[in-house]
């Protein structure tokens, strides 16, 4: 059981240009998340989806664009990258709340830094 | 604004003490809370999850409480190893999203 998969674990963007960031997940959770990490800082919710086709802003969307086309996969687009992108995003997927095992659960991660 | 709070910041212990984590959120309005574990370099690797409804949840060495009404809740570590020193963070379930505290970066000394 893979759980929650990103590609890439790591990347080094020059400024301007763009990528996106994949997250798969195999246990058919409705809800699905993006977060960046920086140091010594909490995660900041950038943007989540609710299911196929539904997607909403998070704290901190500026930058970035996601699609949701299946249940499966949630890719975030960065769009002109900025030094200020510079950041560890992680992927999550949950059941969604007032489920039973609604438990969030995390990709390993994507190290991104744009130079 | 929904927001939490973990305290303290960063904790070091020598092996084998007790110690307890805070985190205490803004907004009663939760669906869970959760308590994850993060290695430095790493992803976050889910410890305890306690639903609104619920007072604590125990795992092994570990023992998570939530009282909803002062918007607090604690883990709990016993007899803690030099193998529990990670970053832990507490994260708040509010309908569509979870909000995270900036964690609790613990280190325990053999």
């Amino acid at each position: 059981n893979a759980g929650v998969t990103q590609t890439p674990k790591f990347r080094i963007l020059k400024i301007g240009q763009s990528m996106t960031l994949q997250c798969t997940q195999d246990m058919n959770h409705n809800y699905m998340y993006w977060y960046r990490q920086d140091p010594g800082m909490g995660l900041k919710l950038i943007y989540y989806s609710v299911g196929a086709g539904i997607t909403d802003k998070g704290e901190v969307p500026n930058g970035y664009n996601v699609s949701r086309s299946t249940t499966e996969d949630f890719p975030l687009r960065l769009e002109l990258a900025a030094p200020s992108q510079t950041s560890v995003y992680f992927c999550a997927s949950s059941g969604g709340p007032g489920r039973m095992n609604t438990e969030a659960f995390f990709g390993q991660g994507t190290r991104l830094t744009v130079v | 604004k929904q927001e939490v709070t973990q305290i303290p910041a960063a904790l070091s212990v020598p092996e084998g003490e007790n110690l307890v984590l805070n985190c205490s959120f803004t907004d009663s309005a939760i669906y869970n809370l959760q308590w994850f574990r993060q290695d430095p370099g790493k992803g976050l690797t889910s410890l305890l999850l306690i639903q609104s409804s619920q007072r604590e949840q125990t795992s092994g060495r570990l023992n998570a409480s939530l009282d909803k009404s002062s918007g607090r809740s604690t883990l709990y570590i016993a007899a803690s190893q030099p193998g529990d020193s990670a970053t832990y963070l507490c994260a708040v379930e509010y309908g569509n999203k979870l909000v995270f505290g900036a964690g609790t970066i613990l280190r325990v000394k053999s």
